[in-house]
């Protein structure tokens, strides 16, 4: 079973509106992280938020927040306020577990695009 | 702001020449990765180094892989005999602290290995 799920390969949002990637996520380890990150077609993996297991309330950063559903196992990522600079591959990844240097595990991404 | 600095941007090579891939981590951090993502697909683990030795390693890092910090600062990814199939984007990671906390990885930009 996949880890990391990401159902969206495509998304298209205006200039200016919110736009939700969805992602939800496998495991029975009660301890875990999430992570998003943003990939432009330059190449570099830019880290946009954090959710850890434990945190109460969903992670927010400038125009980025995260919906967490615990229950559904689902960390969803918001970007509000969409930018043309926002068109790129977006991966959420996890980290599972309490010992230190633990992997990430990559979903398979969603290409973003924004149009004017 | 410090970050992940990886040389060279792109290798090429003949397949079966040895290739090592490099990665100055950021400097006050102790956990160091290599990931890889083949074009178009999601991003894997190799392997993570913590104190002078490998922590974990995936199924993909094999005898034909190794890595070493060889002067405190450089982080190095060795591919003995490469085959067709090593290309892809190789990404250097670091991180301050391992386990569940809100640090990221943070990931270099990537060397693009192209094979012959």
């Amino acid at each position: 079973a996949q880890k990391i799920t990401q159902t969206q390969p495509g998304m298209f949002v205006q200039e200016k509106e919110a736009v939700t990637l969805d992602c939800t996520y496998d495991t029975s380890d009660p301890s875990y992280g999430l992570f998003w990150y943003k990939q432009p077609s330059s190449g570099e993996m830019i880290f946009l938020i954090y959710q850890g297991s434990y945190d109460q309330q969903n992670a927010t950063e400038g125009r980025y927040s995260l919906n967490f559903q615990k229950a559904r196992k689902s960390a969803n990522l918001v970007i509000s306020a969409s930018q043309l600079g926002d068109s790129a591959m977006y991966f959420c990844a996890m980290r599972e577990g309490q010992r230190g240097f633990q992997k990430l595990v990559f979903g398979t991404g969603t290409r973003l695009l924004v149009s004017p | 702001e410090p970050e992940v600095t990886q040389t060279p941007s792109h290798q090429v090579t003949q397949m079966g020449q040895e290739v090592i891939l490099r990665c100055v981590p950021i400097s006050n951090h102790l956990y160091f990765y290599w990931y890889r993502q083949i074009l178009g697909q999601k991003v894997e683990f190799l392997v993570s180094f913590y104190n002078n030795e490998i922590s974990e390693k995936s199924e993909i890092f094999d005898d034909q892989f190794s890595v070493e910090r060889p002067d405190g600062s450089n982080f190095t990814l060795k591919i003995r005999s490469t085959k067709l199939e090593d290309s892809a984007m190789y990404f250097c990671a670091s991180s301050r602290v391992g386990g569940i906390s809100n640090q990221p990885q943070h990931f270099g930009d990537g060397t693009r290995l192209s094979i012959l």
